[in-house]
């Protein structure tokens, strides 16, 4: 058990409509990570939140969105969903931003796209 | 941009015999390089990583690699398979000094074990 709690692990949802996935880092983690693992793209960096603030943007579609509260929980939001959004998405968290630290990957909510 | 290679996207091995998968990076400063494990339906769990230092790393479940500056690889060895090590295998590297700390990961590895 890595510490970071995903939900929920599976959806399915038609095309067109909207979800959101949630995360809770490790506790103590500041730094939140989103990944998207699919078949034909392996697995992409979406965006890192570090306290709060987006820190990096990777392969995110202008339909999605994300964000860090408070609390350091976070959700990614899809809209507008495609067949092609089919896929695995991982959050990961560590400690901080710093290259040094181990980043921990919860398992996952798979999304499927009818 | 940093990237990483894995040039064997399927390993057939037998049980008990060695292994070595293969991992090379593009990355013009000092690389932070990891392995991760991903088994059917679960995450991803950190096998090792290698920072600085001894250019040998020890991980978990007996696997190790040796990171290799002048061939700019990080394979991940171990000696004797088990079954339960079946799974896809992802070599990964980090970015440093700008705060970003995103992953860029290999296309992976799948391994099956035969009895």
């Amino acid at each position: 058990d890595s510490g970071v709690t995903q939900t929920p692990k599976h959806l399915i949802t038609a095309t067109g409509q909207r979800v959101t996935l949630r995360c809770s880092p490790r506790s103590g983690d500041l730094s939140v990570y989103w990944y998207q693992q699919s078949l034909d793209q392996g697995l992409q960096f979406l965006i890192q939140y570090y306290n709060g603030e987006e820190r990096a943007k990777g392969n995110i579609l202008e339909r999605f969105s994300a964000q860090q509260f408070p609390d350091l929980h976070s959700e990614l939001n899809l809209s507008s969903l495609e067949l092609g959004d089919s896929a695995l998405y991982f959050c990961a968290s560590s400690g901080t931003t710093g290259a040094g630290n181990t980043i921990y990957f919860g398992e996952g909510s798979w999304l499927t796209v009818v | 941009a940093q990237s990483v290679t894995q040039p064997d996207i399927h390993i057939t091995v037998s049980e008990g015999a060695s292994l070595e998968l293969r991992c090379n990076y593009s990355y013009g400063a000092t690389p932070y390089l990891f392995w991760y494990v991903q088994s059917p339906g679960q995450g991803l769990q950190l096998l090792l990583k290698y920072f600085s230092g001894d250019t040998l790393v020890q991980g978990i479940k007996g696997f190790e690699a040796e990171f290799k500056r002048s061939q700019s690889s990080f394979n991940l060895r171990k000696p004797s398979v088990h079954w339960s090590d079946a799974a896809e295998y992802f070599c990964a590297v980090v970015s440093e000094g700008t705060g970003r700390r995103a992953l860029t990961f290999g296309s992976g590895t799948r391994l099956q074990v035969q009895p």
